[in-house]
């Protein structure tokens, strides 16, 4: 079946450091890939999407590669800020179904 | 772009009673909506898939008879929690699907059963 990995939280950050979170995934087929963010009390929002092996998503200083060699597609940042502070979901779409990953909890620190 | 509006955002009920959950596109027409659940500091778990004029397909381990999904129009499913009970408490989300832009969630409904 379908599923996604991704590295478990809680991160803690300063501001303006660099923030990564990885993300692997098991499909058949070529699934489409998405990282989601959720603040506090909230629904999700799509951050970025990539459809195909090599595209890079990219969005608000946010941006992931899909990597088909190795099933991935980390999320990175160059610089948080204090209002990145959200859970991050990383998905894939396949068979017109998401499959989420079990979420990251990221807590950036003035 | 997109907007889904999801319905009450919260809600409290007695243990026993039943509780309607809308969910809305707003400026699209819908042909897939999904019900996902949302544990604490869990991820969410698709519920169902519902299609306009159409039964909902639910999960595996997803109880038809206590969360009933109707799918009444292209912009507006429903999900009723049927005789609530503590352990259905937690946060609900419903996602729309379009063609051109793809899916789209609502805000969720926080459910809290007493």
């Amino acid at each position: 079946g379908n599923s996604v990995t991704q590295m478990e939280g809680p991160v803690t950050l300063s501001e303006e450091a660099f923030l990564t979170i990885n993300c692997t995934y098991t499909a058949t087929g070529y699934p489409s890939l998405f990282w989601y963010v959720q603040y506090p009390g909230e629904g999700l929002q799509l951050l970025l999407k990539a459809t195909k092996a090599d595209d890079k998503g990219s969005n608000k200083g946010f941006e992931a590669t899909y990597r088909k060699e190795t099933t991935s597609f980390h999320l990175e940042k160059g610089s948080v800020q204090v209002s990145d502070s959200a859970v991050y979901f990383c998905a894939l779409l396949a068979d017109y179904k998401l499959s989420f990953g079990a979420g990251t909890t990221v807590t950036v620190r003035a | 772009g997109a907007v889904v509006s999801q319905h009450p955002s919260r809600v409290i009920c007695k243990s026993g009673t039943s509780v309607k959950i809308e969910c809305r596109s707003l400026d699209f027409q819908a042909t897939t909506m999904f019900w996902y659940r949302q544990f604490p500091k869990k991820s969410l778990m698709l519920m169902a898939t519902s299609n306009e004029g159409s039964k909902a397909t639910y999960e595996q381990g997803v109880e038809k008879d206590k969360f009933l999904i109707n799918h009444a129009s292209l912009t507006l499913s429903t999900l009723t929690v049927t005789s609530a009970h503590p352990e259905d408490s937690s946060f609900y989300i419903c996602s729309a699907r379009d063609t051109s832009y793809g899916y789209t969630f609502g805000s969720g409904t926080r459910l809290t059963v007493v």
